[in-house]
């Protein structure tokens, strides 16, 4: 069974630092997707950046970048220069085949201090 | 641009009463998806629909019905509601399955059954 593990429930960084979030995934199919999003305290849900399994290049969006380690199954997520307002829980998905269905992780919560 | 609109935003019903979520998406995607968000954990999946007249379970569907009469509108009912459906609900639609197209998600409904 497909699954999304992000095994850091809280993580605090130094504002203008450098933060990695992590992400690993087991699936059986060659042909996925992940995805990151952020949740801030007002709830919604933003998308951040994707990584298709057929990427040569790891995916990067701004500030952000995704770490892609396909042999060992990780998917980690850099913020680069972080900023008050990256405080917000992150969630790590990967698209099953079929239907487009996201599976989800528990969510890591950034905190980031001036 | 609305994007994808819930209704409503909070409710608090009784045991045994029943509701509908309305989700409502105007970027004439294809897919639309309903999940659910409780303390600690991350989005699971109760229905999801590939297209106009089509729906299916997902991770989580015991208790909830679901229908996409028309594209835009993806409706979750909830026949007898119970104390353990007190949850975040997040609708989200995508105009594909596949490839780099995220899940664009609404703002979320909070329920909660006493």
């Amino acid at each position: 069974a497909q699954k999304i593990t992000q095994t850091q429930p809280g993580m605090f960084v130094q504002e203008k630092e450098a933060v990695t979030l992590d992400c690993t995934y087991d699936t059986s199919d060659p042909s996925y997707g992940l995805f990151w999003y952020k949740q801030p305290s007002s709830g919604e849900m933003i998308f951040l950046i994707y990584q298709g399994s057929y990427d040569q290049q790891n995916a990067t969006e701004g500030r952000y970048s995704l770490n892609f380690q396909k042999a060992r199954k990780s998917a980690n997520l850099v913020i680069s220069a972080s900023q008050l307002g990256d405080s917000a829980m992150y969630f790590c998905a990967m698209r099953e085949p079929g239907g487009g269905k996201l599976i989800f992780g528990q969510g890591t919560e950034l905190s980031v201090k001036p | 641009n609305a994007g994808v609109t819930q209704t409503p935003k909070f409710r608090v019903l009784k045991t045994g009463q029943s509701m509908t979520l309305l989700c409502a998406q105007d970027m004439n995607h294809e897919y639309m998806y309903w999940y659910r968000q409780d303390p600690g954990m991350g989005l699971r999946l109760i229905h999801y629909s590939v297209g106009e007249g089509t729906t299916a379970k997902g991770e989580v569907p015991d208790g909830y019905n679901v229908s996409r009469l028309k594209k835009q509108n993806f409706l979750l009912g909830l026949e007898s509601a119970a104390p353990s459906q007190t949850s975040v609900y997040f609708c989200a639609s995508s105009q594909i399955g596949t490839g780099d197209q995220p899940q664009h998600f609404g703002d979320g409904t909070r329920l909660s059954i006493l």
